[in-house]
Protein backbone atom coordinates (compact mmCIF):
# COMPACT_ATOMS: atom_id res chain seq x y z
CA UNK A 1 0.00 0.00 0.00
CA UNK A 2 1.57 3.04 -1.16
CA UNK A 3 1.98 5.67 1.66
CA UNK A 4 1.88 9.76 0.36
CA UNK A 5 3.56 10.51 -2.29
CA UNK A 6 5.33 13.75 -3.50
CA UNK A 7 7.08 15.21 -6.48
CA UNK A 8 9.81 16.38 -7.45
CA UNK A 9 11.99 15.88 -4.56
CA UNK A 10 13.99 18.66 -5.17
CA UNK A 11 13.90 21.61 -7.13
CA UNK A 12 15.59 24.87 -7.51
CA UNK A 13 13.87 27.71 -8.91
CA UNK A 14 14.75 31.79 -9.56
CA UNK A 15 13.31 34.42 -7.59
CA UNK A 16 9.74 35.56 -9.15
CA UNK A 17 8.94 32.51 -10.97
CA UNK A 18 6.13 30.20 -10.15
CA UNK A 19 6.15 26.51 -8.64
CA UNK A 20 3.74 23.60 -8.83
CA UNK A 21 4.44 20.66 -6.51
CA UNK A 22 2.42 17.94 -6.41
CA UNK A 23 0.88 15.31 -3.94
CA UNK A 24 -1.14 11.20 -4.28
CA UNK A 25 -2.48 10.59 -0.74
CA UNK A 26 -2.47 7.69 0.67
CA UNK A 27 -5.01 5.28 -1.11
CA UNK A 28 -8.57 5.28 0.37
CA UNK A 29 -7.55 9.13 1.83
CA UNK A 30 -9.73 11.97 0.37
CA UNK A 31 -8.57 14.94 2.10
CA UNK A 32 -5.41 16.63 1.68
CA UNK A 33 -3.20 19.21 3.40
CA UNK A 34 -0.27 21.50 2.88
CA UNK A 35 2.24 22.37 5.16
CA UNK A 36 6.19 24.55 4.98
CA UNK A 37 8.73 23.52 6.84
CA UNK A 38 11.58 26.08 6.77
CA UNK A 39 15.10 24.96 7.99
CA UNK A 40 14.80 24.64 12.30
CA UNK A 41 11.17 25.12 12.11
CA UNK A 42 8.05 23.02 12.66
CA UNK A 43 5.75 22.65 10.14
CA UNK A 44 3.15 25.16 9.47
CA UNK A 45 -0.21 24.36 7.65
CA UNK A 46 -1.08 26.00 4.45
CA UNK A 47 -4.29 24.56 3.84
CA UNK A 48 -6.34 21.88 3.29
CA UNK A 49 -8.49 20.22 0.56
CA UNK A 50 -11.78 18.09 0.57
CA UNK A 51 -14.00 17.37 -2.39
CA UNK A 52 -12.00 19.91 -4.60
CA UNK A 53 -12.62 22.41 -2.67
CA UNK A 54 -10.55 24.84 -0.06
CA UNK A 55 -11.84 23.85 3.11
CA UNK A 56 -9.68 25.64 5.60
CA UNK A 57 -6.33 28.07 5.13
CA UNK A 58 -3.93 28.97 7.37
CA UNK A 59 -1.88 32.30 7.08
CA UNK A 60 -0.02 32.21 3.65
CA UNK A 61 -0.69 34.59 0.97
CA UNK A 62 -2.71 34.19 -2.06
CA UNK A 63 0.68 33.74 -3.54
CA UNK A 64 -0.11 30.16 -2.58
CA UNK A 65 -3.02 28.12 -3.97
CA UNK A 66 -4.11 24.60 -4.91
CA UNK A 67 -6.36 22.24 -6.55
CA UNK A 68 -7.67 18.83 -5.81
CA UNK A 69 -8.55 16.46 -8.60
CA UNK A 70 -11.26 14.11 -8.55
CA UNK A 71 -8.94 11.14 -7.77
CA UNK A 72 -8.28 13.08 -4.74
CA UNK A 73 -4.67 14.17 -5.74
CA UNK A 74 -3.59 17.54 -5.36
CA UNK A 75 -1.16 20.48 -6.67
CA UNK A 76 0.19 23.36 -4.67
CA UNK A 77 1.21 26.47 -6.32
CA UNK A 78 3.69 29.31 -5.54
CA UNK A 79 3.64 32.62 -7.51
CA UNK A 80 5.70 35.45 -7.54
CA UNK A 81 8.29 33.06 -5.76
CA UNK A 82 10.22 35.08 -2.90
CA UNK A 83 13.58 33.79 -1.18
CA UNK A 84 11.76 33.12 1.95
CA UNK A 85 9.57 30.47 0.17
CA UNK A 86 12.62 27.88 0.62
CA UNK A 87 11.76 25.27 2.72
CA UNK A 88 10.62 21.96 3.12
CA UNK A 89 6.98 20.65 1.64
CA UNK A 90 4.92 18.18 3.11
CA UNK A 91 2.21 16.62 2.22
CA UNK A 92 -0.61 15.00 4.06
CA UNK A 93 -3.74 12.78 4.05
CA UNK A 94 -6.17 11.78 6.21
CA UNK A 95 -9.65 10.08 5.37
CA UNK A 96 -13.13 11.87 6.59
CA UNK A 97 -13.95 10.70 9.76
CA UNK A 98 -10.88 9.70 10.87
CA UNK A 99 -8.15 11.34 12.98
CA UNK A 100 -4.35 9.49 11.87
CA UNK A 101 -2.74 12.02 9.29
CA UNK A 102 0.16 10.88 7.10
CA UNK A 103 2.92 12.88 5.67
CA UNK A 104 5.00 12.64 2.43
CA UNK A 105 8.42 12.59 2.15
CA UNK A 106 8.75 16.14 1.00
CA UNK A 107 9.75 18.56 -1.89
CA UNK A 108 12.19 20.04 -0.88
CA UNK A 109 12.37 24.06 -3.16
CA UNK A 110 15.26 26.29 -3.47
CA UNK A 111 14.72 30.05 -4.23
CA UNK A 112 17.88 31.37 -5.82
CA UNK B 1 -6.60 29.12 19.05
CA UNK B 2 -4.52 26.49 19.56
CA UNK B 3 -0.34 26.34 20.36
CA UNK B 4 2.18 23.76 21.10
CA UNK B 5 5.24 24.87 22.88
CA UNK B 6 8.04 21.91 23.30
CA UNK B 7 10.78 22.63 26.05
CA UNK B 8 14.30 22.11 25.00
CA UNK B 9 15.37 22.52 21.33
CA UNK B 10 17.87 20.00 21.81
CA UNK B 11 17.78 17.10 24.18
CA UNK B 12 21.22 14.50 24.70
CA UNK B 13 20.70 11.19 26.06
CA UNK B 14 23.35 8.32 26.51
CA UNK B 15 22.33 5.19 25.02
CA UNK B 16 20.00 2.90 27.06
CA UNK B 17 19.11 6.23 29.33
CA UNK B 18 15.08 7.36 29.40
CA UNK B 19 14.14 9.55 26.73
CA UNK B 20 11.89 12.20 28.48
CA UNK B 21 10.53 15.03 25.91
CA UNK B 22 8.25 17.55 27.08
CA UNK B 23 5.18 19.08 25.31
CA UNK B 24 2.62 21.43 26.80
CA UNK B 25 -0.53 22.48 24.49
CA UNK B 26 -2.98 25.20 24.89
CA UNK B 27 -6.59 24.92 22.84
CA UNK B 28 -10.08 26.13 23.41
CA UNK B 29 -11.50 22.37 22.58
CA UNK B 30 -10.68 19.22 23.95
CA UNK B 31 -7.27 18.40 21.51
CA UNK B 32 -6.42 15.43 19.52
CA UNK B 33 -3.03 15.58 20.24
CA UNK B 34 0.49 13.66 18.10
CA UNK B 35 4.37 13.12 18.12
CA UNK B 36 5.72 12.93 14.90
CA UNK B 37 9.58 11.87 13.88
CA UNK B 38 11.63 13.20 11.17
CA UNK B 39 14.90 11.78 10.17
CA UNK B 40 17.13 13.61 8.36
CA UNK B 41 16.06 14.58 5.13
CA UNK B 42 13.05 12.83 5.32
CA UNK B 43 8.55 13.32 5.94
CA UNK B 44 6.96 12.91 9.03
CA UNK B 45 6.52 9.68 10.61
CA UNK B 46 3.50 9.43 13.40
CA UNK B 47 4.71 8.07 16.83
CA UNK B 48 1.53 8.38 18.25
CA UNK B 49 -1.67 9.81 18.57
CA UNK B 50 -3.87 10.68 21.96
CA UNK B 51 -7.52 10.94 20.55
CA UNK B 52 -10.16 11.22 23.60
CA UNK B 53 -9.27 7.48 24.79
CA UNK B 54 -6.71 6.11 27.13
CA UNK B 55 -4.47 8.91 28.65
CA UNK B 56 -1.38 6.71 28.60
CA UNK B 57 -1.08 6.10 25.13
CA UNK B 58 1.43 3.62 23.35
CA UNK B 59 3.50 4.33 20.24
CA UNK B 60 5.85 2.52 17.66
CA UNK B 61 9.61 2.25 18.58
CA UNK B 62 8.57 1.89 22.10
CA UNK B 63 7.40 4.99 22.47
CA UNK B 64 4.76 6.18 24.82
CA UNK B 65 3.44 9.40 25.61
CA UNK B 66 0.50 10.68 28.88
CA UNK B 67 -2.07 12.92 28.18
CA UNK B 68 -2.07 15.41 31.61
CA UNK B 69 -5.32 17.72 31.15
CA UNK B 70 -4.39 19.04 34.38
CA UNK B 71 -0.96 20.08 33.30
CA UNK B 72 -2.12 20.83 29.47
CA UNK B 73 1.17 18.12 28.93
CA UNK B 74 1.42 15.44 26.43
CA UNK B 75 5.22 14.25 27.45
CA UNK B 76 6.85 11.98 24.88
CA UNK B 77 9.11 9.89 26.85
CA UNK B 78 10.94 5.70 26.26
CA UNK B 79 12.46 4.18 29.05
CA UNK B 80 16.10 3.20 27.16
CA UNK B 81 17.30 5.45 24.27
CA UNK B 82 18.88 3.34 20.98
CA UNK B 83 20.99 5.10 18.65
CA UNK B 84 18.61 4.95 16.18
CA UNK B 85 16.29 7.41 18.30
CA UNK B 86 18.56 10.09 17.41
CA UNK B 87 16.06 12.31 15.18
CA UNK B 88 13.78 15.48 15.89
CA UNK B 89 10.57 15.10 17.35
CA UNK B 90 7.73 17.21 16.64
CA UNK B 91 4.57 17.18 19.04
CA UNK B 92 1.42 18.83 17.60
CA UNK B 93 -2.60 19.70 18.29
CA UNK B 94 -5.39 19.36 16.22
CA UNK B 95 -9.18 20.39 16.94
CA UNK B 96 -11.26 17.20 18.07
CA UNK B 97 -14.06 18.38 15.88
CA UNK B 98 -14.79 16.41 12.87
CA UNK B 99 -13.86 17.70 9.47
CA UNK B 100 -11.12 19.68 11.45
CA UNK B 101 -7.25 18.38 10.31
CA UNK B 102 -5.24 21.77 10.77
CA UNK B 103 -2.20 20.32 12.94
CA UNK B 104 -0.48 23.31 15.04
CA UNK B 105 3.29 21.85 15.28
CA UNK B 106 5.57 22.83 18.04
CA UNK B 107 9.18 23.95 17.14
CA UNK B 108 10.73 20.63 17.40
CA UNK B 109 12.94 19.14 19.90
CA UNK B 110 16.24 17.26 18.54
CA UNK B 111 17.26 14.16 20.05
CA UNK B 112 21.02 13.34 20.64
CA UNK B 113 21.98 10.06 21.46
CA UNK B 114 25.59 9.14 23.07
CA UNK B 115 26.98 5.90 22.68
Amino acid sequence: DAGVTQSPTHLIKTRGQQVTLRCSPKSGHDTVSWYQQALGQGPQFIFQYYEEEERQRGNFPDRFSGHQFPNYSSELNVNALLLGDSALYLCASTKQGANTIYFGEGSWLTVV
Amino acid sequence: AQSVTQLGSHVSVSEGALVLLRCNYSSSVPPYLFWYVQYPNQGLQLLLKYTSAATLVKGINGFEAEFKKSETSFHLTKPSAHMSDAAEYFCAVSHSGAGSYQLTFGKGTKLSVIP
